[in-house]
């Protein structure tokens, strides 16, 4: 079946503008988690949903950062006002549910660059 | 704080030639420790992944290791490949409570012909 897919890939942007990134999750898939990886750095978490549950936002660095998840199963993570500090790369990741024990599936992530 | 700390940073070796990479942990209470293999502009993908009571796992030419005690594992490549450059990342997640598992900086690994 298809994986986890994120959308635009790459993403170049003027710093102050807005930016939307996509994730599609793998289908069945109730926990949905938003990383950012810069570059040398491990992944950064951002933000955790499971099921209906609130999300887990403790991770999102500022107010410009958020994101939604709708009917379970697509999010999107908002930058607003982007800087420069927030080129990176934004990668997706899903799992079967809450378990410590489910494994992780990644998308391949969308680079972003604000000149 | 939870932390995981990956050794070295970078490792460069011949096509054919074996080697281990480190992972050290301060992650408790601890539930499992996975291994994962990221190439270049790609998601990282789970090569093994070890519970407490585990001290070995293998997947084909990968092997990892794990010292529950010492809250070290390793990484040992046999035989190494081309494809197997790549960064490969210590993943640690803890028992109940968060659901954030706490991500290593990787050792990036270059197998050279």
């Amino acid at each position: 079946g298809a994986g986890v897919s994120q959308s635009p890939s790459n993403k170049v942007t003027e710093k102050g503008k807005d930016v939307e990134l996509r994730c599609d999750p793998i289908s069945g898939h109730t926990a949905l988690y938003w990383y950012r990886q810069s570059l040398g750095q491990g992944l950064e978490f951002l933000i955790y949903f499971q099921g209906n549950s609130a999300p887990d936002k403790s991770g999102l660095p500022s107010d410009r950062f958020s994101a939604e998840r709708t009917g379970g199963s697509v999010s999107t993570l908002t930058i607003q006002r982007t800087q420069q500090e927030d080129s990176a790369v934004y990668l997706c990741a899903s799992c079967p549910g809450a378990l410590e024990i489910y494994e992780q599936y990644f998308g391949p992530g969308t680079r972003l660059t604000v000149t | 704080k939870n932390q995981v700390e990956q050794s070295p940073q970078s490792l460069i070796i011949l096509e054919g030639k074996n080697c281990t990479l480190q992972c050290n942990y301060t992650v408790s209470p601890f539930s499992n420790l996975r291994w994962y293999k990221q190439d270049t502009g790609r998601g990282p993908v789970s090569l093994t992944i070890m519970t407490f009571s585990e001290n070995t796992k293998s997947n084909g030419r990968y092997t990892a290791t794990l010292d529950a005690d010492t809250k070290q594992s390793s990484l040992h490549i046999t035989a190494s490949q081309l494809s197997d450059s790549a960064s490969y990342i210590c993943v640690v997640r803890p028992i109940g409570g968060s659901y954030i598992p706490t991500f290593g900086r990787g050792t990036s690994l270059i197998v050279h012909p």
